[in-house]
């Protein structure tokens, strides 16, 4: 499984760091992602990591102010947001997969507004 | 980017029937695209993988069907707890994008 956390309420302009814990299968050997769903849309994929960190893709909308991340021996994956704007706004999920998301968690809350 | 179009955008039906939801896709994605169901509250959930693929645990009466820019998710006979929302994904390139969704309604 993996859980998600770090949502937050934080004004435009601002930061926010979300994590996710993976557990129950070995997260180095997997792509691992984070997809994004406003409110009454559909999801979007926001980035995706490969199994050694050593590449990643970001939706053109977040590229140069997100940033994702993972820790292999803490089983942990990471998305720093920066520059936050009101269009991220969004509940927000780490996935399993890099293509194919086999496993989401239970998503985190990020509300951009003033 | 590729651009998925589901259709329709409501379908309306009862329990015991079959519902039959098309995808279709901006440019050839071959078998590279995925079907997910969403219950509200809740996350997505994979049901379909590589077009036919049905995903671990998923019950026998969801199957998926089609390639390169035409793509079906059947459901031979409707349960209670599939009246939800699904959407179609594709993998082939970035950025990954899904279709704007297909609601199961309860008619």
């Amino acid at each position: 499984q993996v859980v998600e956390s770090g949502g937050d309420l934080v004004q435009p302009g601002g930061s926010l760091r979300l994590s996710c814990a993976a557990s129950g299968f070995p997260f180095n050997n997997h792509w691992m992602s984070w997809v994004r769903q406003a409110p009454g849309k559909g999801p979007e994929w926001v980035a995706n990591i490969k199994k050694d960190g050593s590449e990643v893709n970001y939706l053109d909308s977040v590229r140069g102010r997100f940033t994702i991340s993972r820790d292999n021996a803490k089983n942990s994956l990471f998305l720093q947001m920066n520059s936050l704007r009101a269009d991220d706004t969004a509940v927000y999920y780490c996935v399993k997969g890099g293509g194919i998301g086999d496993v989401w968690g239970q998503g985190t809350t990020v509300t951009v507004s003033s | 980017e590729v651009v998925l179009t589901q259709s329709p955008a409501t379908l309306s039906l009862s329990p015991g029937e079959r519902a039959t939801l098309s995808c279709r896709a901006s440019q050839d994605v071959s078998s590279y695209l995925g079907w997910y169901q969403q219950r509200p509250g809740q996350a997505p959930r994979l049901l379909i993988y590589d077009a036919s693929n049905r995903a671990t645990g998923i019950p026998a009466r969801f199957s998926g069907s089609g390639s390169g820019t035409d793509f079906t998710l059947t459901i031979s006979s409707l349960e209670p707890e599939d009246f939800a929302v699904y959407y179609c994904q594709q993998r082939i390139n970035w950025p990954r994008t899904f279709g704007r969704g297909t609601r199961v309604e309860i008619k």
